[in-house]
């Protein structure tokens, strides 16, 4: 399909392991956002890459957390080490253009949950 | 500290009448609104959006009104239709540079048909 596709859709782990989640953006889209959205809570800024500019990486919670972006392109969040307050819904969103100026587009999301 | 908030977690409406959703912000920096709605186990989609320079904009049957002194702006829908109902996310920019969008809890919306 043509939107933001996420991968996996759901992961169960268990504490103390590593979660990889991949975001294939709409082709075209220069600006990449990873948002979350814990339970009963609004979406959460975690990451925003914009073109070749360094991502800000403001919003991640810990050092536990990274992301990548490989060729302006797909991009990877790993979260080292889970944690039972990492489980939420990890939202990948893409735009054409960073800020209000471009319509968010986002993914169906990927489901983590922490044993 | 939520600077964007939804105090109604949900709303029922009757198939046809108006569905009011209501969303306060205390951060005096944001400068640009929208409204996304969401359907379970489906990402967010953009529905509407106003500047802080208007006090309203409407696209077919949705109206977001903004009142800047009271720091609130509410989304109308009229008529609501059963398809309407899902979460409605309120969101926020700060600046003409920004690109973090900081969002409330959401509302769910039932329409009754």
């Amino acid at each position: 399909g043509a939107g933001v596709s996420q991968s996996p859709s759901n992961k169960v782990t268990e504490k103390g392991k590593d979660v990889e989640l991949r975001c294939d953006p709409i082709s075209g889209h220069t600006a990449l956002y990873w948002y979350r959205q814990s339970l009963g809570q609004g979406l959460e800024f975690l990451i925003y890459f914009q073109g070749n500019s360094a991502p800000d990486k403001s919003g991640l919670p810990s050092d536990r957390f990274s992301a990548e972006r490989t060729g302006g392109s797909v991009s990877t969040l790993t979260i080292q080490r889970t944690q039972q307050e990492d489980s939420a819904v990890y939202l990948c969103a893409s735009s054409r253009s960073g800020g209000r100026t471009g319509e968010l587009f986002f993914g169906e999301g990927s489901r983590l949950t922490v044993l | 500290d939520q600077q964007v908030k939804q105090n109604s977690p949900s709303l029922s409406v009757q198939e046809g009448r108006i569905s009011i959703l209501n969303c306060d912000y205390t951060n005096s920096m944001f400068d640009y609104f929208l409204w996304y709605k969401k359907y379970p186990a489906e990402g967010p989609t953009f529905l509407i959006s106003i500047s802080s320079i208007k006090d309203k904009n409407e696209d077919g049957r949705f109206t977001v009104f903004l009142n800047k002194s009271a720091k609130h702006l509410s989304l109308h829908i009229v008529p609501s239709q059963p398809g309407d109902s899902a979460v409605y996310f309120c969101a926020a920019y700060s600046g003409a540079g920004s690109y973090q969008l900081t969002f409330g809890k959401g509302t769910k919306l039932s329409v009754i048909p």
